[in-house]
C-alpha cells in the first residue's frame, strides 16, 4: 500500500463546476499536510497547508480527518487556469530521525477544466 | 527575487559519464533536498540535507552523491549514470521547522535522459 494514495483522473469538469479530490495517508503518526499544484512540465508549488479545523484559500478548501486518515481538497467555481496536476503532500516525522522521510508526495490527480 | 535554481535544465548524456546537477537558493534556507519524479511514482526523495555538511539518505539514494560545502548550495552528483536514472529531477529547498519543512520551494527542473 502506498504511503499517500490520491486518485490520478483526470477529472474533466466545466469552468464553474466544483471539484473535490480526496488523499489517504497510511501513516497515523502523520503530523502536517499540505496541497501542491504542478502544472505540465513544471515544478511542483506550494496552494496551501491543511489545518486541523480546516481551512480556506479564496476559492479553495481543505480538510483534515485525522481519524480516517485522509485530507481533501474542494475547488470551487473552477477556472480554466485551474488545470493542473494536484498534489497531496504529508509529512511524518518520527522519533529522533527527524530528517528522514520529512515529506512524503502522493502521485497526483490531474485535474482538466473545460469551456 | 527569491528562488532556486538548477542547471543545466535539460541533459542528454551516455551510461558511465560522470555528471553533476547544480542546485543553488538564495533564501538561506537551511533544508534542502533532491526528488526526482517518474510516471505513476510520484515524487521521491534521494537525499537531503538539514545544514551545511550534513547529509542523509532519502528514499532512493542508490546511485547518487551529494555534498553540501555552502548553506546556498546543494548539487547532485552521478558518479557511473545508467538509464534507470532517467528522470526529471528537483531540487527543493525550506526552512528547518516541522511545518515550514513542508513549505518547499522548488527549482524548475532538469530533465535527465541516460542512453
Amino acid at each position: 500500500r502506498k504511503e499517500v494514495e490520491q486518485d490520478p483522473g483526470p477529472f474533466n469538469v466545466p469552468e464553474g463546476a466544483t471539484v473535490a479530490f480526496n488523499c489517504t495517508y497510511s501513516n497515523s503518526a502523520s503530523q502536517s499536510f499540505f496541497w501542491y499544484r504542478q502544472d505540465c512540465r513544471k515544478e511542483p508549488k506550494l496552494l496551501m497547508s491543511v489545518y486541523s479545523s480546516g481551512n480556506e484559500d479564496g476559492r479553495f478548501t481543505a480538510q483534515l480527518n485525522r481519524a480516517s486518515q485522509y485530507i481533501s481538497l474542494l475547488i470551487r467555481d473552477s477556472k480554466l487556469s485551474d488545470s493542473a496536476t494536484y498534489l497531496c503532500v504529508v509529512n511524518a516525522v518520527t522519533g529522533m530521525d527527524t530528517g528522514r522521510r520529512a515529506l512524503t508526495f502522493g502521485s497526483g490527480t490531474r485535474l482538466q477544466v473545460q469551456p | 527575487e527569491a528562488q532556486v535554481t538548477q542547471n543545466p535544465r535539460y541533459l542528454i548524456t551516455v551510461t558511465g559519464k560522470k555528471l553533476t546537477v547544480t542546485c543553488s537558493q538564495n533564501m538561506n534556507h537551511e533544508y534542502m533536498s533532491w526528488y526526482r519524479q517518474d510516471p505513476g511514482l510520484g515524487l521521491r526523495q534521494i537525499y537531503y540535507s538539514m545544514n551545511v555538511e550534513v547529509t542523509d539518505k532519502g528514499d532512493v539514494p542508490e546511485g547518487y552523491k551529494v555534498s553540501r560545502k555552502e548553506k546556498r548550495n546543494f548539487p547532485l552528483i552521478l558518479e557511473s549514470p545508467s538509464p534507470n536514472q532517467t528522470s526529471l529531477y528537483f531540487c527543493a529547498s525550506s526552512l528547518m521547522g516541522g511545518r515550514a519543512r513542508g513549505e518547499q520551494f522548488f527549482g524548475p527542473g532538469t530533465r535527465l535522459t541516460v542512453l
